[in-house]
């Protein structure tokens, strides 16, 4: 069964400082697709970042990047210079493919706040 | 504009009463899925559907039934609500193609007395 692990359950900062949020999964499939979801106060949920297994290239989006290594299992999420807008509870999720194509699997989250 | 809407926004129920969940995407989007949130729980998949009139079963199926009769809708039925599934109800659906992201619905509050 896949499992996602975000050991962090709450995390809070000040202002202009750098987080990371760990994301830990486990699958016995060699495809399959690892996301980032955000969920601000609001309570809605917005896509933040696809990755699938075979491409372990970071990428980096303005302040935000992403560190995927496949030999430790790890997808996390660097927010660099952090501000009060980012804060919200943010989601690591992995998908299947193949015959369970659809089945995603949600860590339960780590709370971010930012503090002026 | 609308994306993946759901219907009630917010619900009130007595245990023992039934009652269905709308969803609805206007992306022409094959998969679509059902998950509830509950504090520190993260996303639980409920049931899922990978095209019009098929279903399949998530991560916490029982005491909910899921019908996809047109492409667009997938109603999430709870036909006796207990207290337990006093929770956030959200809506996604997302392409075929492996691995797409899922957009979500803004969520149905449910509470069951």
């Amino acid at each position: 069964a896949q499992k996602v692990t975000q050991a962090q359950t709450e995390i809070s900062v000040v202002e202009k400082e750098d987080v990371t949020l760990d994301c830990v999964y486990e699958t016995r499939d060699t495809t399959y697709y690892l996301f980032w979801y955000k969920q601000p106060p609001s309570g809605e949920l917005v896509f933040l970042i696809r990755r699938n297994s075979f491409d372990e290239q970071n990428e980096i989006s303005g302040r935000y990047s992403w560190n995927f290594q496949k030999s430790t299992s790890s997808f996390n999420f660097t927010i660099t210079a952090s501000q009060v807008v980012d804060s919200a509870v943010y989601f690591c999720a992995l998908s299947e493919v193949g015959t369970n194509a659809g089945k995603s699997t949600f860590g339960d989250g780590t709370t971010l706040t930012v503090k002026p | 504009n609308a994306g993946v809407t759901q219907t009630p926004k917010f619900r009130v129920l007595k245990t023992g009463q039934s009652m269905t969940l709308l969803c609805a995407q206007d992306m022409n989007h094959e998969y679509m899925y059902w998950y509830r949130q509950d504090p520190g729980m993260g996303l639980r998949l409920i049931h899922y559907s990978v095209g019009e009139g098929t279903t399949a079963k998530g991560e916490v199926p029982d005491g909910y039934n899921v019908s996809r009769l047109k492409k667009q809708n997938f109603l999430l039925g709870l036909e006796s609500a207990a207290p337990s599934q006093t929770s956030v109800y959200f809506c996604a659906s997302s392409r075929a193609q492996g691995g797409q992201p899922q957009h979500f619905g803004d969520g149905t509050r449910l509470s069951i007395l």
